[in-house]
């Protein structure tokens, strides 16, 4: 069974300094996999996701992710951090029976 | 382009009561969803649908039910509520196989005391 683990449920980072929350899969097959984002009291907003065509994806408000085969990798980041990127982070897989399985959250907390 | 709905947004129910949460999606998805979301447990799939007249089984499903009568529509049920159910219920609906990724309502929020 396909999994994700993200590695820190809390992460705090200074405005303006660079933002890294980690997300490691398991799966025996490359997967599809994501990064969600969540504010206060809202659903889930896709910030961007993998789909093989490239390993270094870009997404929205400035964040990117890399795909590492060999580290079963797809840790999220953002040169430089903001305060309106304070929010709950998911990363997640979907497998070829087309569930998704969701990591635990990253609460990103950004201090001025 | 309303997205994917949820109706209601907050409910408080009493032990024993039962409910319906109806998820409405006007993007012609195939693939419709259920999570709930509870503190430091991420989202947890509770039944799923492929289709319309579809319904299978994810990781959380004791104690709901579910049904995919139009394409649009997937509604949850709670027939028996238990405290244990107090939790942030989202549901989620996709496109198509693959890279196609979940489009999410804006969550109902369900108390049982």
């Amino acid at each position: 069974a396909q999994s994700v683990t993200q590695l820190g449920s809390h992460v705090s980072v200074s405005e303006g300094a660079l933002v890294l929350l980690r997300c490691n899969y398991s799966s025996s097959v490359p997967p599809y996999l994501f990064w969600y984002v969540q504010y206060p009291n809202q659903g889930l907003q896709l910030l961007l996701k993998y789909t093989s065509a490239a390993t270094l994806v870009k997404g929205i408000n400035g964040f990117e992710a890399e795909f590492k085969k060999s580290e079963t990798s797809f840790h999220l980041t953002k040169p430089s951090a903001y305060m309106s990127d304070a929010a709950e982070y998911f990363c997640a897989v979907r497998n070829t029976g087309n569930q998704f399985y969701f990591g635990t959250g990253t609460s990103l907390t950004v201090i001025p | 382009n309303a997205g994917v709905t949820q109706t209601p947004k907050f409910r408080v129910l009493k032990t024993g009561q039962s409910m319906t949460l109806l998820c409405a999606q006007d993007m012609n998805h195939e693939y419709m969803y259920w999570y709930r979301q509870d503190p430091g447990m991420g989202l947890r799939l509770i039944h799923y649908s492929v289709g319309e007249g579809t319904t299978a089984k994810g990781e959380v499903p004791d104690g709901y039910n579910v049904s995919r009568l139009k394409k649009q529509n997937f509604l949850l049920g709670l027939e028996s509520a238990a405290p244990s159910q107090t939790s942030v219920y989202f549901c989620a609906s996709s496109y198509w196989e693959g890279a196609g990724e979940l489009f999410f309502g804006e969550g109902s929020r369900l108390t049982v005391l």
